[in-house]
């Protein structure tokens, strides 16, 4: 099955600074990477994706990169808000059935 | 369209006790995930489910663990008998069209056995 690996952890900021989380796949077969964003006690809320087809995609102050040799992506936050503190979770899709599988997740402060 | 709906929102229970977490997924999606978060293991899938039919339920820990999905518009986790190391938020999660697809989550379940 899919591994995903995320990076890091923990990520502190100060407000106006770019934050970037990365994370490695090991499934070559993996067409689909989305990301998605989690609250503290809310429930995991999708906030950017992209498919193998494409090396970036970007969304107002979000993007995030594929490289599909290297077989990692990463996500890109530019000028952050405090209201971007929360954790955040990429996935993989694992090869055959393509389900969804989590990386451990990176917890982002933003500081004011 | 109300989202994924979830119930109960919390649930405490003693050890041993049989414990039932229920599911409505968005109406019209035909595939449905049951995902269980810890801080130590984050996001796991427990089980997936595509047109109600079990898929893949390789990540149900044990036999303890069991879910159904009787029609579209339900499904249940259940644990008998339950555990401290239970102890998790359980969280459902449904897609149109299949896996490779937008996730919509519900509002999980808090588990606490005592």
């Amino acid at each position: 099955g899919e591994n995903v690996e995320q990076h890091p952890s923990t990520l502190s900021v100060q407000e106006g600074d770019s934050a970037v989380i990365k994370c490695t796949y090991s499934d070559s077969a993996s067409n689909y990477f989305p990301w998605y964003k989690q609250e503290l006690g809310k429930r995991p809320q999708l906030i950017i994706d992209i498919r193998s087809n494409v090396g970036e995609k970007k969304d107002q102050r979000i993007a995030v990169t594929l490289n599909k040799t290297a077989k990692h992506f990463s996500l890109h936050i530019t000028e952050t808000q405090p209201e971007d503190s929360a954790v955040y979770f990429c996935a993989g899709a694992s090869g055959g059935s393509y389900i969804p599988t989590f990386g451990r997740g990176t917890s982002l402060i933003v500081h004011p | 369209d109300a989202g994924v709906i979830q119930s109960p929102r919390h649930e405490v229970t003693e050890m041993g006790q049989e414990v039932t977490l229920r599911c409505k997924p968005i109406s019209g999606h035909n595939s449905l995930f049951w995902y269980r978060q810890t801080m130590m293991r984050g996001l796991e899938l427990l089980i997936y489910f595509n047109n109600n039919v079990p898929i893949d339920d390789s990540g149900m820990p044990e036999d303890r663990f069991s879910a159904k999905m009787p029609n579209a518009s339900f499904s249940t986790l259940k644990i008998q008998p339950s555990e401290p190391r239970d102890s998790a938020v359980y969280f459902c999660a449904s897609t149109a069209g299949g896996p490779n697809e937008k996730l919509f989550f519900g509002s999980g379940t808090q588990l606490s056995v005592l």
